[in-house]
């Protein structure tokens, strides 16, 4: 079954980089990698995705590894509003997700 | 465009009595999603339709959960009888389907609570 690791916690201050990990060691090689956050009493929002090159948008950057094993999820220059848990997902498959704290 | 709409957004039950989550997905999205998210963990797919064809119901507890999305739009997704392990939040999703690379809208999601 696919299966993603990430860490519990992560914390931040505001207006500082931000760097979320993710293994995802049993990705194939056809699967694309999707981010998603969930804000408080929220359903999960896409953040973005990638097959193998490193990809930017309007929310955050996607660093890849080259073996596709692995990937990082940047926000440049945290906000309050990006307070949330963070999922990395395989084959539609959530784990337990990165809760993202951010002070002020 | 409107978003993925869900209701009720919370309903209140005693076990072994019965509900049913309703979901409008996006128009045009061809791929339907019912998630189960239990309070500190990561959305569970339950069941994926594809039009009005189910395209993974694995996860699906099928003896007492159903769900059925008849004209290939708008989905419901059926307890009977509900457990105490059934509290819950049922997030619906759509997606256009067909692409590897095919991102997920997702509802506001119907809380449950089964006293």
């Amino acid at each position: 079954d696919a299966k993603t690791t990430q860490p519990n916690s992560m914390e931040s201050n505001e207006e500082e980089p931000v760097h979320l990990p993710c293994n995802h060691s049993t990705i194939s090689g056809t699967d694309y990698i999707h981010w998603y956050r969930q804000l408080p009493s929220q359903g999960p929002e896409y953040v973005i995705h990638g097959l193998t090159s490193n990809v930017n948008n309007r929310m955050a950057s996607l660093a890849i590894a080259e073996d596709r094993k692995s990937s990082t999820l940047i926000l440049h220059r945290a906000t309050l509003r990006d307070a949330a848990v963070y999922y990395c997902i395989d084959k539609l498959i959530f784990g337990t997700g990165t809760r993202l704290q951010v002070f002020p | 465009e409107a978003g993925v709409a869900q209701s009720p957004r919370y309903k209140i039950i005693e076990k072994r009595q019965s509900v049913a989550f309703w979901c409008n997905p996006i128009s045009g999205h061809a791929t339907l999603y019912w998630y189960q998210q239990i309070l500190g963990q990561g959305p569970k797919l339950l069941i994926q339709f594809q039009n009005n064809g189910v395209v993974d119901d694995s996860q699906l507890p099928k003896d007492r959960f159903s769900a059925e999305r008849l004209k290939g739009v708008d989905s419901t997704l059926k307890i009977q009888p509900a457990k105490l392990e059934d509290s819950a939040v049922y997030l619906c999703a759509s997606s256009l389907g067909g692409i590897r690379a095919n991102v997920l809208t997702f509802g506001a999601g119907s809380r449950l609570t089964v006293l």
